[in-house]
């Protein structure tokens, strides 16, 4: 049982150029997260999925689009990468996103630096 | 924006002491408080799922606290090993998951 699965571990871009990350889960979730961790920040939502054909913004999205693939898989794509965007991108999954006690399981994470 | 802080942002401990930090929320419209788990190099696991004022859980030598009323959590490490070395997020539950910014606690042998 992998839990969820993210690729690549590491990147590093140029300004200006694109890339997708990919996440997938094979738990049956319904809801998938991606997120930013950038030092003292905590964590901060990007996109969610809140069930198979639905995203929704989260708190700093701007700069990004995602893509709700199928029930498993949610790809995160930049489409020209800024050096803001340098930072540690978490995927995760929830069984729901509505309920208030759904823990989330979280991915090991990919670095990305952007030059 | 809804505000999720965690003090102190970093402490360091000596083994076999015991220690505590607080995650502060908005009081407002509460559904839960999640507590995370975060060593090096791994990924983010719960710990606790708190949802009514004055809950306590407790997972082996780790307690948490909720003051739904007061917009505020306490977590607890009592008697603590290096193994305990990690960050602790606390997260308030909104429509989505609303992070702090992490306390991270490094036990000292």
């Amino acid at each position: 049982n992998a839990g969820v699965t993210q690729t690549p571990k590491f990147q590093v871009l140029k300004t200006g150029q694109s890339m997708t990350l990919q996440c997938a889960q094979d738990m049956n979730h319904n809801s998938m997260y991606w997120y930013r961790q950038d030092p003292g920040m905590g964590l901060r939502l990007i996109y969610y999925s809140a069930s198979e054909g639905t995203t929704d913004k989260g708190e700093v999205p701007n700069g990004y689009n995602v893509s709700r693939l199928n029930k498993r898989e949610f790809s995160l794509r930049l489409e020209s990468a800024a050096p803001s965007q340098t930072s540690v991108y978490f995927c995760a999954s929830s069984v729901s996103s509505g309920g208030a006690t759904d823990t989330q399981y979280f991915g090991p994470g990919t670095r990305l630096t952007v030059l | 924006i809804l505000n999720v802080e965690q003090s102190p942002q970093s402490l360091h401990v000596q083994e076999g002491d015991s220690t505590n930090f607080t995650c502060s929320f908005p009081s407002s419209n509460f559904y839960a408080l999640h507590w995370y788990r975060w060593e090096t190099a791994k990924s983010p696991e719960a710990l606790f799922v708190m949802t009514l004022n004055g809950d306590e859980k407790k997972k082996g030598r780790i307690s948490a606290t909720l003051n739904t009323k007061e917009g505020y959590s306490y977590l607890y490490i009592k008697g603590s090993q290096p193994e305990d070395s990690a960050t602790y997020l606390c997260a308030w539950r909104a429509q989505t998951l609303t992070f702090g910014g992490g306390t991270r606690v490094l036990v000292k042998p």
